[in-house]
């Protein structure tokens, strides 16, 4: 079946403008992940979904980030006023669980270039 | 403060010699260790998991706790090795923290 799919693949913004970022999931996983990969650094874990659950949030950079997931499938990352330090790849993954025997799919990404 | 540290940024190793890719971590709680692998032009995928135990693809990596260390090692590299490897630690809150990563480069 299709794994994980996220759009657009590649987005170029202006400074200050907004920007959504768009990640389909696995169809039948509960558990969906936004991670933040900049130049030359590891992957940041941003955010977490899980079931019906409330998200963590506890790794968006600042109150400019914001995620939701809808209807437990489709998950829209969005950064508000953007800035140059936000341009990164940023990584969606799905799980069927969450749990170490979970293994997390994740999808190509989205490069974000904020000029 | 979770912390996942891969010390080398790359790595370049001949065509059967042995290869180790090292991982240190400092977490206060129990941790679980995964190697994530990236080849080229391909998505990120998970490797192994310390808690199964595994062989795969030939890598294995064993979790010393007392030296906060989870290296992963081949004792023959191949040439389809070459890719990116990443260390993470999963807390008990399900955050995964990944360390920057080593680019193994395998020499025919």
């Amino acid at each position: 079946g299709a794994g994980v799919s996220q759009s657009p693949s590649n987005k170029v913004t202006e400074k200050g403008k907004d920007v959504e970022l768009r990640c389909d999931p696995i169809s039948g996983h509960t558990a969906l992940y936004w991670y933040r990969q900049s130049l030359g650094q590891g992957l940041e874990f941003l955010i977490y979904f899980q079931g019906n659950s409330a998200p963590d949030k506890s790794g968006l950079p600042s109150d400019r980030f914001s995620a939701e997931r809808t209807g437990g499938s489709v998950s829209t990352l969005t950064i508000q006023r953007t800035q140059q330090e936000d341009s990164a790849v940023y990584l969606c993954a799905s799980s069927v669980g969450i749990g170490p025997y979970n293994e997390q799919f994740f999808g190509p990404g989205t490069r974000l270039t904020v000029l | 403060a979770q912390r996942v540290t891969q010390p080398e940024k790359l790595l370049s190793v001949f065509k059967g010699a042995p290869v180790e890719l090292k991982c240190n971590y400092s977490y206060s709680g129990s941790p679980e260790l995964f190697w994530y692998v990236q080849y080229s032009r391909q998505r990120l995928q998970l490797l192994l998991r310390h808690i199964s135990r595994e062989s795969i693809k030939g890598f294995t990596a064993d979790l010393n706790k007392g030296e906060t260390s989870f290296h992963l090692k081949k004792p023959f590299a191949q040439e389809e090795d070459s890719a990116m490897y990443y260390c993470a630690l999963r807390s008990t809150g399900n955050q995964f923290y990944f360390g920057t990563g080593t680019s193994l480069t395998v020499i025919p």
